[in-house]
């Protein structure tokens, strides 16, 4: 199975500032990583697919990068509805493996 | 508008077994493969199952793999989960999720609410 891990597990900031998180794979995916957002007692929502497409309706403030094993997602400029939980997962094969999460806390 | 509404949940004993439905609408459900992705209370995602468009194709996580047993009916416009010899570590919200494929990628684009099972006795 395909180990999918996160970094940072959990990341303080503000309002306006620029936030990247990490995820790497222990094998080489290509670009078949996707990354969602999970607010609080809510259903994780797609953000970015195939490691760098936007999903319909999502704020061109969040982008995604990488290939291979190394990938981010980036949020430009932090608003306050973006304070969430953040998951990457690989679509190369099953299983889907999820990486552990980052928890983005409002500082 | 894509919906998909997950129902069964429920306390449950160990050992014990139980069936979570997946109730979808707002698209063709023929066309996709589904899955169900779980989530223990704190803790992440963790993937369970998934199943084709046909149901030639299911795959498991190793932590279920010869007790729950994924399934769809095409006509109902639903899926289902069944999960026997519960454990108290399948405590969970499970969630239905629709499979998209496109220009050669897949990824989750719809989920459901959840259905929450506890296993305890």
């Amino acid at each position: 199975d395909i180990q999918m891990t996160q970094s940072p597990s959990s990341l303080s900031a503000s309002v306006g500032d620029r936030v990247t998180i990490t995820c790497r794979a222990s094998q080489s995916i290509s670009s078949y990583l996707n990354w969602y957002q999970q607010k609080p007692g809510k259903a994780p929502k797609l953000l970015i697919y195939g490691a760098s497409s936007l999903q319909s309706g999502v704020p061109s403030r969040f982008s995604g990068s990488g290939s291979g094993t190394d990938f981010t997602l980036t949020i430009s400029s932090l608003q306050p509805e973006d304070f969430a939980t953040y998951y990457c997962q690989q679509s190369y094969s099953t299983p889907r493996t999820f990486g552990q999460g980052t928890k983005l806390e409002i500082k | 508008e894509v919906q998909l509404v997950e129902s069964g949940g429920g306390l449950v004993q160990p050992g014990r077994s139980l069936r979570l439905s997946c109730a979808a609408s707002g698209f063709t459900f023929n066309d996709y493969a589904m899955h169900w992705v779980r989530q223990a209370p704190g803790k992440g995602l963790e993937w369970v199952s998934g199943i084709s468009w046909n149901s030639g194709s299911v795959g498991y996580a190793d932590s279920v793999k010869g007790r729950f047993t994924i399934s769809r009916d095409n006509a109902k416009n639903s899926l289902y989960l069944q999960m026997n010899s519960l454990r108290a570590e399948d405590t969970a919200l499970y969630y239905c999720a629709k499979d998209k494929y496109s220009t050669g990628l897949y990824y989750f684009d719809y989920w459901g609410q959840g259905a929450l099972v506890t296993v305890s006795s």
